[in-house]
């Protein structure tokens, strides 16, 4: 089974506007953590955003909000505010704390590609 | 702050020659990790380092593939001899000895294609 789950097709979003991308998750660890990254066309990958599997709170980062849902197993990443600069391939990932702790492997999703409208 | 260093940026190589690529780490960053993407795939998982120790090489497709980081410095990835299914892009990423928990950081990657 899928351990991150990203199925939309590619996204399109007018600037300015919000603009959601899904996320579920598959885990029995109780302890996870959960990441979104930004690939631009340039390739390199940028973290935008961080939700531990305990905090009790959203994450929030400027324009970023991750969107938890624990009993669903879902971790959406909200950009308000879309710009053009936005257009990007967009990563979901979990670590699982298991065998090997709090700086284990990163699991990534297949990516959604975000394209913003002027 | 220097970020991860990757290089090269790109390769092109004939099936059945080597290829090393190199991943410099953000300075005091313990744990350096190795990941690839095929074409149209996932980002997978390769190798992670604690210092100069595999950590965990549970990602590594085989025998042709060999990571060394001596020294706990910067690490190398070769491929020996290489396969058409070899191309992709691999990334690097660093993180302090702390949980990372803002973030792991990744190198822009090598685009390695064999042909």
């Amino acid at each position: 089974a899928q351990k991150i789950t990203q199925t939309q097709p590619g996204m399109f979003v007018q600037e300015k506007e919000a603009v959601t991308l899904d996320c579920t998750y598959d885990t029995s660890d109780p302890s996870y953590g959960l990441f979104w990254y930004k690939q631009p066309s340039s390739g390199e990958m940028i973290f935008l955003i961080y939700q531990g599997s305990y905090d009790q709170q959203n994450a929030t980062e400027g324009r970023y909000s991750l969107n938890f849902q624990k009993a669903r197993k879902s971790a959406n990443l909200v950009i308000s505010a879309s710009q053009l600069g936005d257009s990007a391939m967009y990563f979901c990932a979990m670590r699982e704390v298991g065998v090997y702790g709090a700086n284990s492997k990163l699991t990534f999703g297949k990516g959604i590609t975000l394209s913003v409208r002027p | 702050e220097a970020g991860v260093t990757q290089f090269p940026s790109h390769s092109v190589i004939e099936k059945g020659q080597t290829v090393t690529l190199r991943c410099d780490p953000i300075s005091g960053h313990d744990n350096l990790y190795w990941y690839r993407r095929v074409m149209g795939k996932e980002i997978k998982f390769l190798l992670h380092f604690v210092k100069e120790s595999k950590q965990d090489e549970s990602g590594m497709p085989n025998n042709r593939f060999l990571a060394e980081r001596t020294g706990g410095t910067y690490s190398t990835l070769k491929v020996q001899p290489a396969e058409l299914e070899d191309s992709g892009v691999y990334f690097c990423a660093s993180s302090p000895p702390e949980r990372a928990n803002y973030g792991y950081t990744f190198g822009s990657g090598t685009r390695l294609t064999v042909v």
